[in-house]
């Protein structure tokens, strides 16, 4: 079983509005949760890097939410683009760093 | 891709042959990863190094070789033990005293 479950699997929005990506993460001990964002065929970008005491950070329009008790993350992308079409990864590391587990991540496509 | 180079980007392979993947860093980090993306899976981890001349194994090391004689340098090796090798590699780097992860573009390796 995959310790970091990413929901939905895909979403389709229409540009402009707004949206809400899932991950919920069981491995302990705890070091830090990123994003990422995946274009088709790229490598994952980075969005945003929280560490336990971090429960916000913002990158432009994306929003990362961290509940370290309840072990859950969000990202909540605003006013969406086209260009928001992507795969987006939930990583969580764990306490030495090397230990990194992957979402399985989950596919957004922004329509017209 | 943050000054992490693959190469090439697509490879193909007869089964039986061994190739072996390309991955440059000019960010002087003293990481490296290489991980393996299939569809709908999260990211697997098949070597990291933290230091030239030593690399440890991660969760599916079977069938893959590294080497690490150069800071810069991490290539990796599919040999013809390992049974599916065809799907996505990255490549990422990290300075150790970061959280952050640099992915690279990636390689996509198809094997018939």
């Amino acid at each position: 079983k995959n310790q970091v479950e990413q929901s939905p699997q895909s979403l389709i929005i229409l540009e402009g509005k707004n949206c809400t990506l899932q991950c919920n993460y069981t491995v302990s001990p705890f070091s830090n949760l990123r994003w990422y964002k995946q274009d088709t065929g790229r490598g994952p970008v980075s969005l945003t890097i929280m560490t336990f005491s971090e429960n916000t950070k913002s990158n432009g329009r994306y929003t990362a939410t961290l509940d370290a008790d309840t072990k859950q993350s969000s990202l909540h992308i605003t006013a969406s683009q086209l260009s928001d079409s992507a795969s987006y990864i939930c990583v969580v590391s764990l306490y030495n760093n090397n230990d990194m587990r992957f979402g399985a991540g989950t596919r957004l496509t922004v329509k017209p | 891709d943050g000054g992490i180079t693959q190469s090439p980007k697509y490879l193909f392979r007869k089964e039986g042959q061994n190739v072996t993947l390309s991955c440059e860093q000019n960010l002087n980090h003293d990481a490296m990863y290489w991980y393996r993306q299939d569809p709908g899976q999260g990211l697997r981890l098949i070597y990291y190094s933290q230091i030239v001349n030593d690399f440890q194994k991660g969760d599916i090391a079977e069938g893959y070789s590294v080497s690490r004689e150069k800071k810069e340098s991490f290539p990796l090796t599919v040999t013809s033990a390992q049974k599916n090798p065809t799907a996505f590699y990255l490549c990422a780097s990290r300075d150790l005293t970061a959280y952050e992860q640099y992915f690279g573009p990636g390689t996509r390796l198809t094997v018939t």
